[in-house]
């Protein structure tokens, strides 16, 4: 067990919905990052968080956008979803701001649009 | 851009056999670190070994070793003794100062045969 939890953990819906993954971190842990994994596209790189701030943005879509409270957790939302979205979403956390240590990885969430 | 490639999208080996993962990574950026992460059938990502560019000893973890190469851009991962619970995918990533994102590469499915 890594200490982050990610819920949901199964997601299914229909295109042109809005959904909201949520992450809770490891206790501690002040980053949040986010990615997603589809088949035979490794793990792409959405988002990352550190302390309620943005710190660095990857090929994101427009219709996605994520925050960080004030308590740490994150959550992901995906709007007007298309049959693409559908990968599973994993939400990361670190202690530290930049990326030089050990991500610690929820189980994911796995997001089917059909 | 900053890229990672993982040639070999597929292995099998024998249990007790070492396999030699292939990483390259493109970057002019001088201070970067570099990972493995493994994700089991569970599908939770775990981080396998960690290594700073600007050290150049090789980094070990039990039966987990890299060879560092810097000038050539290369991260492979050696696996000795291989065990069943190795079968999984692996995943060589990499941060750099300049991005601050941790960029994975596509992976490397790893069948360890009994």
């Amino acid at each position: 067990d890594s200490g982050v939890t990610q819920t949901p953990k199964h997601l299914i819906t229909a295109t042109g919905q809005r959904v909201t993954l949520r992450c809770s971190p490891r206790s501690g842990d002040l980053s949040v990052y986010w990615y997603q994994q589809s088949l035979d596209q490794g793990l792409q790189f959405l988002i990352h968080y550190y302390n309620g701030e943005e710190r660095a943005k990857g090929n994101i879509l427009e219709r996605f956008s994520a925050q960080q409270f004030p308590d740490l957790h994150s959550e992901l939302n995906l709007s007007s979803l298309e049959l693409g979205d559908s990968a599973l979403y994993f939400c990361a956390s670190s202690v530290d701001s930049e990326g030089t240590g050990e991500l610690f990885f929820g189980e994911g969430s796995r997001l089917t649009v059909l | 851009a900053q890229t990672v490639t993982q040639s070999q999208p597929e292995m099998s080996v024998q249990e007790a056999e070492t396999v030699t993962l292939s990483c390259t990574y493109d970057t002019s950026e001088n201070n970067y670190y570099l990972f493995w992460y493994k994700q089991p059938p569970s599908r939770q990502m775990i981080l396998v070994i960690r290594q700073e560019a600007y050290k150049q000893q090789n980094a070990t973890e039990n039966r987990f070793s890299v060879n560092f190469q810097k000038a050539a851009k290369s991260f492979s991962l050696k696996i000795s003794d291989s065990q069943l619970g190795d079968t999984a995918m692996y995943f060589c990533a990499f941060w750099t100062n300049r991005d601050d994102k941790i960029i994975f590469g596509k992976g490397t499915r790893l069948h360890i045969l009994p």
